[in-house]
Formats: structure tokens, C-alpha cells, sequence
């Protein structure tokens, strides 16, 4: 079986930084997401690529930028890390997108904590 | 956009009890509704899941009802078990579009 692997587990930033977090997956999976777990408000959709080289919005994207140069890699920068977005990011692959019968696979998420 | 709410947002229960977890949605175009669990500590699952063409889905423990009419979905665990704790999400699909719920957070007590 595939794996998704996140790094780092735990990111501690300073109010400001740009900070980058990292997703490997080794499913061949052509879609790739990222999502922002807090507490009581679910998962919301930051950015997914549809293939390698493709980025596309979720409905939380500012302040984000995102980056797909291999079909196994997804990467997800906060330009300006603030206090307000501690939260849990989950990175999560798919077979491909669109077939209205995706069952995504997570990795075990990446703790942002800002300073 | 789709709106999705889950109650409840958490409960307790005596191992052996059973439980019912609820989820709402709004936008009838969703058509797959993959079900999810997330233990202390781990990943995110697939544990179940229906399509719109489907009223009931049982997997062991687990037993999905959907109904389309009022856009509403139980996911229904018997004789749960400590290994049950977790937090439980669904997630309407449509195919261009998955969205999640808020979650429910269930504790069994052993």
C-alpha cells in the first residue's frame, strides 16, 4: 500500500514568516489537496491540483501559495504566517479528480503554531 | 455553496451502546458521500460510504442511510467499542467539489 508523508509533523513560526509545508505521496495518485483543520470548524479546502503542474483555489486560499512540480510532491506556503491560523494542515491524494467517486487518502498532518 | 452540519458535535457513550451520527446537506448535486474517521493522533480514514442512488450501505458495525429527499444521512454504529473514538466526518461529493462537515467527536467509555 501508498503512504502520504507530511513534513515537517510540528512547523513553529514567528508572526509574519513565510513558511512552507511538505506533502509526498507514493499512490500515483494525479490529485493532490490540502485542507486546514480547526477545531469545531471541520476541513476546509486550501488548494488541490488536479495534475502535476496544475494549482487550483479552495475556498480558503488567500494567504496561501501553493505548488505541484511532481505528481508525487504538493507543496503549501503561508506567505505571512499569523496567530490566527494555528491549525492542523492535512495534505490528501485522490486517483484523479472529478469522477464524483473520490475517496481521498490523508497523511497525519502538519501542526503550524505562530509565535 | 454546500453547506453541511453534523450532529451532534459530540457525545459519550457506554461501551456496547450504539450511536447515531447525523449529517445535512444542502447542494442536491452531491452524489457520493464518503464517510470518514479520525483517531487521537492518526490520519483520516474512508470507513464507508453510499452513492445518491442508494438508501441504505452496511459494512459490519457500520450501517449508512441516505435519504435524497431531504438531503440527510445517518451513519449508525452498533456494540461500539473504545476503538471507536473518533472523530467522524462526512463529505458530499460532487465530483467537482468535495466538501466536509464540522464533525463528530464520539468517546466510548470502556
Amino acid at each position: 500500500g501508498g503512504i502520504i508523508t507530511q513534513t515537517p509533523k510540528f512547523l513553529i513560526g514567528q508572526e509574519g514568516q513565510k513558511l512552507t509545508l511538505k506533502c509526498q505521496q507514493n499512490f500515483n495518485h494525479d490529485t493532490m489537496y490540502w485542507y486546514r483543520q480547526d477545531s469545531g470548524k471541520g476541513l476546509r479546502l486550501i488548494y488541490y491540483s488536479i495534475t502535476e503542474n496544475d494549482l487550483q483555489k479552495g475556498d480558503l486560499s488567500e494567504g496561501y501559495d501553493a505548488s505541484r512540480e511532481k505528481k508525487s510532491s504538493f507543496s503549501l506556503t503561508v506567505t505571512s504566517a499569523q496567530k490566527n491560523e494555528m491549525a492542523v494542515f492535512l495534505c490528501a491524494s485522490s486517483i484523479s479528480w472529478g469522477s464524483s467517486a473520490e475517496t481521498l487518502y490523508f497523511g497525519s498532518g502538519t501542526r503550524l503554531t505562530v509565535l | 455553496g454546500e453547506q453541511v452540519e453534523q450532529l451532534p458535535s459530540s457525545l459519550i457513550v457506554q461501551e456496547g451502546a450504539s450511536v447515531l451520527i447525523n449529517c445535512s446537506y444542502t447542494d442536491s448535486a452531491s452524489v457520493y458521500f464518503p464517510w470518514y474517521k479520525q483517531e487521537p493522533g492518526k490520519r483520516l480514514q474512508f470507513i464507508i460510504d453510499i452513492r445518491s442512488n442508494m438508501e441504505r450501505k452496511q459494512n459490519q458495525r457500520l450501517t449508512l442511510l441516505f435519504d435524497k429527499k431531504t438531503k440527510h444521512l445517518s451513519l449508525h454504529i452498533t456494540a461500539t467499542q473504545p476503538g471507536d473514538s473518533a472523530i467522524y466526518f462526512c463529505s458530499p461529493n460532487m465530483g467537482y467539489k468535495l466538501t466536509f462537515g464540522t464533525g463528530t467527536s464520539l468517546l466510548v467509555d470502556p
